[in-house]
């Protein structure tokens, strides 16, 4: 199956300051999403990208599908950014998305 | 316009006992997927569903975990006799089409087994 790899896997940044996140996968995608996991433990859809480029707010997301691989961008960052982000993807061609997820990185921003 | 919901958000089970999980997909989305979070990892997928149909189960354990999506009414996971490793967080997704499409996650039901 897929294989999906994310980095750094610890991550501590003072508030205020910008990061990159970056996934990569060993196979075309025709899903690819970002989450953060917060500290209660709700998974929240950050974007769905399997290729281009997105923005929402203080983060944007690009991936590049051709060199398998996406990243995360995240500028002044605030301390509810802590958390786990994850990479997840679905690179099968039969019905269905199912997502291969990557271990995440866990980000801490200190005030 | 609610999400998916997934209930109870915490349960507590002794060993051997059944743990019964219910998600109700957003509305218009007859697409469900059941994913488990072992402590301190990701995701990993465990079965897809449709109304009345299991189309993808190769992420399930072999005995003791049955899923199903009636027509009528959430879609349960069911884990009998559970062990203390089945312990985690097992999450429900749903999406509208069976085509590449972005997956929307509950708030997950954390189990227990004491």
């Amino acid at each position: 199956g897929i294989q999906v790899e994310q980095s750094p896997p610890d991550l501590i940044l003072q508030e205020g300051a910008n990061s990159t996140l970056r996934c990569n996968f060993s196979d075309s995608v025709n899903n690819l999403q970002w989450f953060h996991q917060n500290p209660w433990g709700q998974l929240i859809n950050l974007f769905y990208i399997p290729s281009g480029t997105k923005q929402n707010g203080r983060l944007s997301a690009t991936t590049v599908a051709t060199e398998r691989y996406s990243l995360l961008y995240i500028s002044s960052s605030q301390t509810t950014d802590s958390g786990v982000y994850f990479c997840a993807v679905d690179g099968e061609e039969t019905s269905g998305s199912r997502l291969t997820f990557g271990e995440g990185t866990q980000l801490t921003v200190n005030p | 316009n609610a999400g998916v919901m997934q209930n109870p958000r915490h349960l507590v089970r002794r060993r051997g006992q059944e743990a019964r999980l219910r998600c109700s997909p957003m509305k218009g989305h007859s697409h469900v997927y059941w994913y488990r979070q072992l402590p301190e990892e990701g995701l990993k997928f465990m079965v897809y569903l449709q109304k009345e149909n299991i189309i993808d189960e190769s992420g399930m354990p072999k005995e003791r975990f049955s899923a199903e999506f009636p027509k009528e009414g959430p879609s349960i996971l069911r884990i009998q006799q559970v062990v203390r490793g089945d312990s985690a967080a097992y999450f429900c997704a749903s999406s509208p089409l069976d085509s590449a499409a972005a997956l929307h996650f509950g708030n997950g039901t954390r189990l227990t087994v004491t």
